[in-house]
């Protein structure tokens, strides 16, 4: 199975803060790899998908990148309704795996 | 509007079976293939189970914590997908989630609101 490991865990950050989250696989991936929000008590919502293409709907201060094991999710500019809890995924191969989280938390 | 809508979770007790099923809307059904994926409380996302579509044979995968114990399906002409859980243990509890699996880029875009399973004594 591909372990995803993320960093960091959890995020203290405030409104208008630029935060990156960052994926590595325990093997290459190519570009299979998604981001997604979570709230509590809620559904997680798909951000990003193919390491980099935003999914319809969601702002453009979210941005992923890289390929191969190492990835990132950006938020370029904070705003209240994203503190939240954010999962990597990939989708190589089944069985699907996620990292364990990171929660982002306002400072 | 594309929808997935889950049911069927209740309080079960160990060794006991459960059936959840997913009423899809909004999109041609029978073209994607569907997962289940779970979140214990307090805790992270977990896959369960695949099933593809018509064109790959509805073929199916598990995780290894839940093969031979749970069974995905599919009813494409009633928009349902189904997951049959039976000698259920305390650490299946948790929401169970239906997602679509986009056709060819294979990500999970659309989510259900998930369904709650309990299992205790």
């Amino acid at each position: 199975d591909i372990q995803m490991t993320q960093s960091p865990s959890s995020l203290s950050a405030s409104v208008g803060d630029r935060v990156t989250i960052t994926c590595r696989a325990s093997q290459g991936i190519v570009g299979s790899l998604a981001w997604f929000q979570q709230k509590p008590g809620k559904a997680p919502k798909s951000l990003i998908y193919g390491a980099s293409s935003l999914q319809s709907g969601v702002p453009s201060r979210f941005s992923g990148s890289g390929s191969g094991t190492e990835f990132t999710l950006t938020i370029s500019s904070l705003q209240p309704e994203d503190f939240a809890t954010y999962y990597c995924q990939q989708y190589r191969s089944i069985p699907i795996t996620f990292g364990q989280g990171t929660r982002l938390e306002i400072k | 509007e594309v929808q997935l809508v889950e049911s069927g979770g209740v309080l079960a007790e160990p060794g006991g079976s459960l059936r959840l099923s997913c009423a899809a809307s909004g999109f041609t059904f029978s073209d994607h293939y569907m997962d289940w994926v779970r979140q214990a409380p307090g805790k992270g996302l977990e896959w369960v189970a695949r099933v593809r579509n018509r064109a790959r044979s509805y073929t199916t995968d598990y995780a290894a914590s839940v093969k031979g114990r749970f069974t995905i399906s599919r009813d494409d002409p009633e928009n349902l997908l189904h997951l049959q859980m039976n000698t259920l243990r305390t650490e299946d509890t948790a929401v169970y989630y239906c997602a679509r699996v986009q056709t060819g880029t294979y990500d999970l875009d659309v989510w259900g609101q998930g369904t709650t399973v309990t299992v205790s004594s």
